[in-house]
């Protein structure tokens, strides 16, 4: 079965410092690969995708994240966290060839402290 | 442009009583997702839209759910009878044919008593 995995449903990082997300997903091809973010009170927008070509894709917000096929892993950086970047974050995955629904991690909550 | 609206944004019912959401995805957008997070787990699809006709009803639980889109335009989703494990949020994604992106709703916050 298809799934993808985040590990660490909580991250706390002081402000300025580095963020990383982790997300790994199983399959055997290739998915498209997503991460949406959602701010509390609000519904999920869309950070960054990658679909096809550049494997190192930039989003909002100065967010970026590398599709690393031998890993299976699409994980989610920032160099410098912000107190507005706090907010849970999801990896998602969708399947080509297959239904187009989307298919999620179980998100990670990212706390940023002064 | 106007994207997509969910009703209503919060419902608490009792437990057995019948509870209908609605989403209107962006204009123009066939495919119309609905999705469900129970608390403290993944977000989880429900069922897919193609214009009027359900792709993909997979994910849907059980026979208590009912989902339509007439018209191939907004769409309902109704609970009956409600029961405790049904409480979370749902939420309803649009998107174009060619599009890889899915555009999401606020969500609606189900709370069964």
């Amino acid at each position: 079965a298809q799934s993808v995995t985040q590990l660490g449903s909580h991250v706390s990082v002081s402000e300025g410092a580095l963020v990383l997300l982790r997300c790994n997903y199983s399959s055997s091809v290739p998915p498209y690969l997503f991460w949406y973010v959602q701010y509390p009170n609000q519904g999920l927008q869309l950070l960054l995708k990658y679909t096809t070509g550049a494997t190192l894709v930039k989003g909002i917000n100065g967010f970026e994240a590398e599709f690393k096929k031998s890993e299976t892993s699409f994980h989610l950086t920032k160099p410098s966290a912000h107190m507005s970047d706090a907010a849970e974050y999801f990896c998602a995955v969708r399947y080509t060839g297959t239904a187009s629904k989307l298919t999620f991690g179980t998100g990670t909550r990212l706390q940023v402290t002064l | 442009e106007a994207g997509v609206t969910q009703f209503p944004s919060h419902s608490v019912i009792e437990k057995g009583q019948t509870v209908t959401l609605r989403c209107d995805p962006i204009s123009g957008h066939d495919n119309l997702y609905w999705y469900r997070r129970v608390m403290g787990k993944e977000i989880k699809f429900l069922l897919h839209f193609v214009k009027e006709s359900k792709q993909d009803e997979s994910g849907m639980p059980n026979n208590r759910f009912l989902a339509e889109r007439t018209g191939g335009t907004y769409s309902t989703l109704k609970v009956q009878p409600a029961e405790l494990e049904d409480s979370g949020v749902y939420f309803c994604a649009s998107d174009a044919p060619t599009s890889s992106e899915q555009f999401f709703g606020p969500g609606t916050r189900l709370t069964v008593l």
